[in-house]
């Protein structure tokens, strides 16, 4: 099994559609959970970067956590055409290294 | 501004070559990491560096070889031995300052692109 789990897509919604991107993870020692946003040819771009359970709202995004369940969710609401790119989960923390999902692919269509 | 900056952007290896990646950052940052992206395998850790003069081998260090003689400075070397070197290479820092820790997000450079001839 792998340490972190996330389906690979490609996920297609239509503009303004709100999208769920979901990881799992089985290390209970992760206590951060990064989000990056990838868009092709180009390094990862850190979006939300959340400690521990709960919510997280940054505009347009919002990260949630579930250690309990081990499940990392990132919702984007009204989505567009710019968000079309691959997004990687990251949990991390104490003394574990940082370990990224290979990442979701989403195309937002106009 | 501040961020990572990797050179070149495509790179070209011929048989028995060894090349090297730059990446030079002015986040101020300790800590620097260097990954390789394979497609539908994620982001894989080759080395990392918290202080300047010590490096750690990540998960697949073989034919890889690096340096920290500078704090805003990690460059890779893809050595002859890497027999598969075709790949994305991504450069990370971040602003952790415990041996060891991982508890502060990384930022990444935009990557080299390595291809054999």
């Amino acid at each position: 099994q792998k340490e972190v789990e996330q389906d690979p897509g490609p996920l297609s919604v239509p503009e303004g559609a709100i999208v769920s991107l979901n990881c799992t993870y089985s290390n209970s020692a992760f206590q951060y959970f990064m989000w990056y946003r990838q868009y092709s040819r180009k390094g990862p771009e850190l979006l939300m970067y959340t400690y521990s359970s709960g919510n997280k709202e940054d505009g347009r995004f919002t990260a949630q956590v579930d250690k309990s369940s081990k499940y990392i969710s990132l919702f984007i609401r009204d989505s567009q055409p710019s968000d079309s790119a691959t997004y990687l989960c990251a949990p991390s923390g104490g003394y574990q290294k940082v370990t990224f999902g290979t990442g979701t692919k989403l195309q937002v269509i106009p | 501004d501040g961020g990572i900056t990797q050179s070149p952007k495509y790179l070209f290896r011929k048989e028995g070559q060894n090349v090297t990646l730059s990446c030079e950052q002015n986040l101020n940052h300790d800590a620097m990491y260097w990954y390789r992206q394979d497609p539908g395998q994620g982001l894989r850790l080759i080395y990392y560096s918290q202080i300047v003069n010590d490096f750690q081998k990540g998960d697949i260090a073989e034919g890889y070889s690096v340096s920290r003689e500078k704090k805003e400075s990690f460059p890779l070397t893809v050595t002859s031995a890497q027999k598969n070197p075709t790949a994305f290479y991504l450069c990370a820092s971040s602003a952790e300052k415990v041996q060891g820790a991982s508890n502060q997000p990384q930022h990444f450079g935009d990557g080299t692109r390595l291809s054999i001839l």
